[in-house]
């Protein structure tokens, strides 16, 4: 597609049900990216795939997050047993090669979570 | 590790008024620079990036000069328009990675009044 797809653009959420968010990044984007995004806040870093490989997972904040990318193209972040402190924006974010300072990142319009 | 702080917000001016949001960075380094913009119900939108020591970035109107001596990238523009309402981030790739996770500063609020 043109662009870094996302959705649902909004989850609402009972407090320990488990929710999917999927990405559709940019066709041929070799690296992906989750970040979340609390209100008021700058987006913060959870994991990173390069093709199907997860090779950063240090940002999921408890072993309730879970994200995949089997096939090297759609992703998909899991949340288990929601609490309310997971309420956020969840984006996702693609680029086409991996590196420092050479990968621009486009962002999806990202998935409004409300865990009531 | 990286950090990035910017300027509390939120900031309200009248058209055609200067802009300054001031954003100083704590790295590894010297790494690449960026603002990046949030319109309303949209993602974030790359703005503009310098790569190097006193390049200076530039997109529609807006401009910032990476100073290593201040460890600063502050975005201005020269008469701001109401569509710049919006949240502009500074951030910057790393974080100690290979692969550029973005570390972002905590937002700033522009509100743009005709």
């Amino acid at each position: 597609g043109a662009g870094v797809s996302q959705s649902p653009r909004y989850k609402v959420a009972k407090r320990g049900q488990d929710v999917a968010l999927r990405c559709d990044p940019i066709s041929g984007h070799v690296s992906l990216f989750w970040y979340q995004q609390a209100l008021g806040q700058g987006p913060e870093f959870l994991t990173y795939f390069q093709n199907e490989a997860q090779l950063d997972k240090s940002g999921l904040p408890s072993d309730r997050f879970f994200a995949e990318r089997p096939e090297g193209s759609v992703s998909t972040l899991k949340i288990q047993r929601t609490q309310q402190e997971d309420s956020a924006v969840y984006l996702c974010a693609s680029s086409f090669s991996a590196g420092v300072g050479k990968n621009i990142q486009y962002f999806g319009a990202g998935t409004r979570l409300s865990v009531l | 590790g990286d950090s990035v702080t910017q300027m509390e917000g939120p900031v309200t001016l009248s058209e055609e008024a200067f802009l300054t949001i001031n954003c100083t960075y704590t790295a590894t380094g010297y790494p690449s620079l960026f603002w990046y913009v949030q319109y309303p119900g949209e993602g974030l939108q790359l703005l503009l990036k310098a790569t190097k020591a006193d390049d200076k970035g530039s997109n529609k109107g807006f401009e910032a000069t990476y100073r290593k001596e201040t460890t600063s990238f502050h975005l201005e523009k020269g008469s701001v328009q109401v569509s710049d309402s919006a949240v502009y981030f500074c951030a910057l790739p790393g974080g100690g990675t290979s692969y550029g996770k973005l570390t972002f500063g905590q937002g700033t609020i522009l509100t743009v009044h005709p």
